[in-house]
């Protein structure tokens, strides 16, 4: 089994839904990650939670929301989903402690492939 | 602030021939960089790091990465290209700002032909 678990793996929907990415995962991390991936932009972060009481805005949180509802679990939302949020989307974890404190290694999930028509 | 550019949007090389894929990071200290790879249909793995000592570091598959300060580059490298190598490239580059925040570049798609 996958150590970071992100569900739904593909979603379609349309203009105007909520719609809510989950991730949970096995590691034992306390930092996670959301991340947004599209042709030629990389991966840009969206909200990021450094423990379950900490969240933090990313580069483009405009149009999200995140719930950090345990340690091992981090959901994103998107309360209104419109066509320009069609992307694929990650999540990932980090360890604080030993030696993911010195470099900082993410750990990312599969991906959730979300179109909005 | 920091940033990653890798130049090259996609490469193709044939098998067995060396590669090198290209990365340019701006940061005002010592920065924190990596190389991920994203095969199709998955998320990303971490091929290589660095983060002090060696500036030629080794990483999994293969593949080695030189940190050259005087040219801000981490360019990654491997001698000879299996046709399992084609994926998506992602040079990126860590700070210890506020957290531990790490930015990506645009990615490089390697394709390997036979």
């Amino acid at each position: 089994d996958a150590d970071v678990t992100q569900t739904p793996r593909n979603r379609i929907t349309k203009t105007g839904k909520r719609i809510m990415l989950e991730c949970s995962q096995t590691k034992g991390h306390d930092r996670m990650y959301w991340y947004r991936q599209d042709p030629g932009l990389g991966l840009r972060l969206i909200y990021y939670s450094f423990d379950v009481k900490d969240i933090n805005k990313g580069e483009i949180s405009d149009g999200y929301s995140v719930s950090r509802q345990a340690q091992a679990k981090f959901s994103l939302s998107l309360e209104s989903a419109i066509p320009n949020q069609t992307a694929l989307y990650f999540c990932a974890t980090s360890d604080s402690r030993g030696q993911g404190a010195i470099t900082g290694e993410l750990f990312f999930g599969e991906g959730s492939r979300l179109t909005v028509l | 602030a920091q940033s990653v550019t890798q130049p090259d949007i996609h490469i193709t090389v044939s098998e067995g021939a060396s590669l090198e894929l290209r990365c340019n990071y701006s940061y005002g200290a010592t920065p924190y960089l990596f190389w991920y790879v994203q095969s199709p249909g998955q998320g990303l793995q971490l091929l290589l790091k660095y983060f002090s000592g060696d500036t030629l570091v080794q990483g999994i598959k293969g593949f080695e990465a030189e940190f050259k300060r005087s040219q801000s580059s981490f360019n990654l490298r491997k001698p000879s290209v299996h046709w399992s190598d084609a994926a998506e490239y992602f040079c990126a580059v860590g700070a210890r700002t506020g957290g531990f925040k790490t930015i990506f570049g645009a990615g490089t798609r390697l394709f390997v032909k036979a």
